[in-house]
This record gives structure tokens, C-alpha cells and sequence, in this order.
């Protein structure tokens, strides 16, 4: 079983409707991340979290939200999907000890708003 | 601003052959270098890091080099491979404050040619 865990792997929504992105890990982390993946731009943060009381915004926080439930669960929501939220959304998480920026990943929420 | 990009979209080698795959960045303050390997369908994967205060690392068939002079980054593999094909992030580390903001280009694709 993989050790970041992403659900759904895919999704195709309509504009407006509210979306929720699950991730959940078994690596014993505290830090959790969501990052959006565009063609050619690489990947952006859009929210980070040290532990389930602590949550910040990343580079491209605006039209999403986040909710730290438990140590091992980070969700990234989209109160009001729009089709520029296209795009392929990553959770990864670090160790506490770690400063060279290994991050571990989950394989990808792929969501399609249309 | 801070900015790590590539010189190269895409990148083709013969299998067998060596690959460079090479990353310009900005920040001078960054703690770390990192490469990951993306494949597809998948998430990033960590391949190797550099400390800002070294110049060359080697892992397993894969070398990084840093130019702190000329701001630039390359990983170099050994002997290429058809699973080597995937596309390569290199990205910047700065950890302060128990975060690591860790920020990524926009990625070299390698093709190996069987």
C-alpha cells in the first residue's frame, strides 16, 4: 500500500460545485502539503501544515481551503469549483528532522472542472 | 524574485549513453538543491540532494553538480536507461521555522531512446 494516499485519483466536476480532495498518510509525518501541478508550470504550494493546530498558506491559496482532521489526514477543498482549477493536485509530507526538502508524495488527484 | 527554471523542455538519449539534465536558478539564499523524478502517471519522487555549501554529490548512477558562481544545477545519470524516462524536477530548499519552502521548476522531460 503506497504511504501517501490520495483520494479520488480522478474527478471531473462542474463550475460551482464544491470539492473535496482527501489525503491521508502512514509515514507517521507531521508536515503535509497540497500542491497543483499545471503543464509548465511546474508545481506551486497551495497550503502546508506542521501539525493538526497549525495550518498556512502557500503561493496560490485564494478559491481553496484546507482541514487538518488528524495527523495522518489533509483535505483541500474548493468551496466553488471554476474550470481555471484544472489541474492535477498533490499531497506530499516531510519529516519533522528532514532540511533538505525531501518530500514524499502522493500519486496525484487529477480534477477537471468543466 | 525567486525562480528555479530549466534550459531544456525535453530531452532525448540513446539508451546506454549518459544524460544532463540541467536547472538555472535565482535565490542565493536556498539551503538545499533537489532533483525528483516524475513518472507518469505518478507523483514526484526524491532522487538526490546537495547542500548549498557543496558542489557535487553522487548516488547511484546519478551525479549532481552545483555551480554557486553561475547559479546553476545539473543531474547527471550514468549509463541511461528506459526506466529513467520520466520528467525531472530540480528544486530549491530553504528550511526556516521548522518549514522547508521548498519550490520547484518546470521540468525537463527525458526521453531514452531503446
Amino acid at each position: 500500500d503506497a504511504d501517501v494516499t490520495q483520494t479520488p485519483r480522478n474527478r471531473i466536476t462542474k463550475t460551482g460545485k464544491r470539492i473535496m480532495l482527501e489525503c491521508s498518510q502512514t509515514k507517521g509525518h507531521d508536515r503535509m502539503y497540497w500542491y497543483r501541478q499545471d503543464p509548465g508550470l511546474g508545481l506551486r504550494l497551495i497550503y502546508y501544515s506542521f501539525d493538526v493546530k497549525d495550518i498556512n498558506k502557500g503561493e496560490i491559496s485564494d478559491g481553496y481551503s484546507v482541514s487538518r482532521q488528524a495527523q495522518a489526514k489533509f483535505s483541500l477543498s474548493l468551496e466553488s469549483a471554476i474550470p481555471n482549477q484544472t489541474a492535477l493536485y498533490f499531497c506530499a509530507t516531510s519529516d519533522f528532522g528532514t532540511q533538505t526538502g525531501e518530500l514524499f508524495f502522493g500519486e496525484g488527484s487529477r480534477l477537471t472542472v468543466l | 524574485g525567486e525562480s528555479v527554471g530549466l534550459h531544456l523542455p525535453t530531452l532525448s538519449v540513446q539508451e546506454g549513453d549518459n544524460s544532463i539534465i540541467n536547472c538555472a536558478y535565482s535565490n542565493s539564499a536556498s539551503d538545499y538543491f533537489i532533483w525528483y523524478k516524475q513518472e507518469s502517471g505518478k507523483g514526484p519522487q526524491f532522487i538526490i540532494d546537495i547542500r548549498s555549501n557543496m558542489d557535487k554529490r553522487q548516488g547511484q548512477r546519478v551525479t549532481v553538480l552545483l555551480n554557486k558562481t553561475v547559479k546553476h544545477l545539473s543531474l547527471q545519470i550514468a549509463a541511461t536507461q528506459p526506466g529513467d524516462s520520466a520528467v525531472y524536477f530540480c528544486a530549491e530548499n530553504r528550511a526556516g521555522g521548522g518549514y522547508q519552502k521548498v519550490t520547484f521548476g518546470t521540468g525537463t522531460k527525458l526521453q531514452v531512446i531503446p
